[in-house]
Order: structure tokens, then sequence, then C-alpha cells
């Protein structure tokens, strides 16, 4: 079935530290690509996405190219700051539905 | 626009009790999806309703867990003779289908309701 693994945290950077989050997934099909942030507190919320092979998405100085070629969706951030400490999920729509699948999530420490 | 909106934010309740969460998405999104997120994992699908049709339901969703959408407007899950395993945080979620077929829009996500059985 469709799956989804991500990079194991926590990740602990310095401020304007580059990030990369990784992901790779498992699905029939041509799914939708989703990286949802949530911040200590809140819900989850929207990062970025991507609908087909190739395409790039991005959000707030966040990046993510869909490669059916190597089946990954990687996150990075050129410049991280202490704003972006949060708990990072990579998802994939699957079935008739869309129902997301979720990775188990990275956390993300900046330190000033 | 006033985002989706979910009731209790936190509910502790002990062992063998019964509980109803309530979920209020976006007007106008016709599809509405019920998640459950351990400590430490990602959400977990459980239900999903288009309109007011449950239309899929996860093997995770025992006979205990009974989800509804009366009208296609809000939604409760309620789950009954709790058990410790239940303890979580049960993430509400809506969208907007784009036409038949079509793709669906972002799925917008509530607060969440935390539960706690002790």
């Amino acid at each position: 079935g469709n799956s989804v693994t991500q990079m194991e945290g926590p990740v602990t950077l310095s401020e304007e530290a580059f990030l990369t989050i990784n992901c790779t997934y498992t699905a029939t099909g041509y799914p939708s690509l989703f990286w949802y942030v949530q911040y200590p507190g809140e819900g989850l919320q929207l990062l970025l996405k991507a609908t087909k092979a190739d395409d790039k998405g991005s959000n707030k100085g966040f990046e993510a190219t869909y490669r059916k070629e190597t089946t990954s969706f990687h996150l990075e951030k050129g410049s991280v700051q202490v704003s972006d400490s949060a708990v990072y999920f990579c998802a994939l729509d699957g079935g008739a539905t869309n129902k997301l699948i979720f990775g188990t999530g990275t956390l993300l420490a900046v330190q000033p | 626009d006033t985002g989706v909106s979910q009731n209790p934010r936190h509910k502790i309740t002990k062992r063998g009790q019964n509980v109803t969460f309530r979920c209020d998405p976006i007007s106008e999104h016709n599809r509405l999806y019920w998640y459950r997120q351990t400590l430490g994992q990602g959400p977990e699908f459980l239900t999903y309703f288009q309109n007011e049709a449950q239309l899929e339901k996860s093997r995770l969703l025992s006979d205990r867990f009974s989800a509804e959408r009366p009208k296609g407007s809000f939604s409760t899950l309620e789950i009954q003779r709790t058990e410790q395993g239940d303890s979580a945080m049960y993430l509400c979620a809506s969208a907007r289908e784009v036409g038949f077929l079509g793709p669906q829009e972002t799925q917008y996500f509530g607060p969440g309701t935390r539960l706690l059985v002790l």
C-alpha cells in the first residue's frame, strides 16, 4: 500500500543554516505530495504541495521538488530561522477519497 | 473564512466512559476527514465523509467508534467504552472538491481534540 518515510529527528540547526529533511514515498498511481508543519501548540498547516512529477512546491523560503524517478520529495530551506522550529510532516494523498497518508514527522529545532 | 473548529479542545475521561467530539468544517467544504495522531507519530486516517455520506472507514476505526455528518455540515466522532489506548489527538480536516472526479483543494485542519483516558 501507499506509505511515506521521512528522516527521523530531531534535527538541530543553528540560525541561517541550510535545511534538508528527506522524504520518500511508495505509491500506486500519481499522488499529490505535501509538506505540512505543526508549530508548538498549534494545528497542522499546509506548507507546500506538488501535484505532478517535476513540480516544485515553495512557500516561506521552503522548497520541495516531486521526483518520480527517486520517489522523493525532500524539503529544503537555504537559511532557517528560530521561528521555523516545528514538526514537519511529509504526506501523500491516496485513493479516490484523497485521504492523506503521513510520515512520522521530523522535529526541527533552530538555535539562535 | 473562520477555519475548521473542533470542540472540546481537551477531554479527560475515565476508562469505560463514552466521549463525543465535534468538528465544524469550513463552510461549503463538502469533504470532511477524521484523523488520529498519537505522540511522536504522524496523523492516521480514520474516516471520510463526502457531504453526509460516510464513504470510507479505516480498519483503525473499531466498532466502538462511530462518526456522523448529518446534513453534510458539522460532524461528530463518538468513542464508546473508551480504553487507555484511545488516548490521542483527534484531528478533523475539510476540503472542497473541484469538479466531478476532479482533484480536491487543500485539506485544512482544525486544532484537534486531545483525549486522555485514565
